[in-house]
């Protein structure tokens, strides 16, 4: 079993559409996870870290499941802009430089 | 506010020459330090860390190597280069061992 899975997609959304996606991790003693968003041939963004309380930024919500070891990020009004690849990122619990796995991405396209 | 560079931004290799990535931070002291390598089509994956200068930490067994000769200074280097070294290689810096920032990266084909 992989340590972080996410589904690939493609995911093909119209503009102003709801999407989530899912994220599966198989370390029970991870600590910190987050969802970054990488750009064709760029570098990974930190989009927002997840808390157990569950989180919003604006058109983003992040939520956690720590019994089912269960991330998935919702994204509301999808605009063109949001196209990328979505990474779902878990730190292994208990390093202290802070290792960070990271899943294979989701890949969003958001259409007119 | 911490800003990551990296140089050179893309680079094409023959077989068998040397390599030498370099990787700077600035605005912070003493962070922890990562070299990734994402493969065409694939994941990250974490190549080497260091949390101190003269440390570092190997993540998996390569051609490749890492020194860091100061502070905010990470250097990846390779004595022979192998066409599977191809690929997008990105530094990354971290203060409190969670979240990790980006530089800008190096694309790298060895041809």
């Amino acid at each position: 079993r992989k340590e972080v899975e996410q589904d690939p997609g493609p995911f093909n959304v119209p503009e102003g559409a709801t999407v989530a996606f899912n994220c599966t991790y198989s370390n029970s003693a991870s600590q910190s996870f987050f969802w970054y968003r990488q750009d064709c041939r760029k570098e990974p963004k930190l989009l927002m870290s997840v808390y157990s309380s569950g989180n919003e930024d604006g058109r983003f919500t992040a939520q956690l499941n720590r019994a089912s070891q269960y991330i998935s990020l919702l994204i509301r009004d999808s605009k063109l802009s949001d196209s990328a690849t979505y990474l779902c990122v878990v730190n292994a619990g208990g390093t202290s430089y802070g290792k960070l796995t990271f899943g294979q991405g989701t890949i969003l396209t958001v259409h007119p | 506010s911490q800003t990551i560079h990296q140089w050179p931004a893309t680079l094409v290799q023959p077989v068998g020459s040397p390599l030498s990535l370099e990787c700077t931070v600035e605005g912070t002291s003493n962070p922890n330090l990562y070299w990734y390598r994402q493969a065409a089509g694939r994941g990250l994956q974490l190549l080497f860390y260091s949390v101190g200068i003269g440390q570092i930490s190997s993540e998996v067994p390569q051609n490749l190597s890492a020194s860091r000769p100061q502070d905010r200074q990470f250097i990846l280097s390779s004595k022979k280069l192998l066409l599977s070294d191809s690929g997008f290689y990105l530094c990354a810096w971290s203060h409190t061992g969670y979240e990790q920032y980006f530089g800008p990266g190096t694309r790298l084909t060895v041809t």
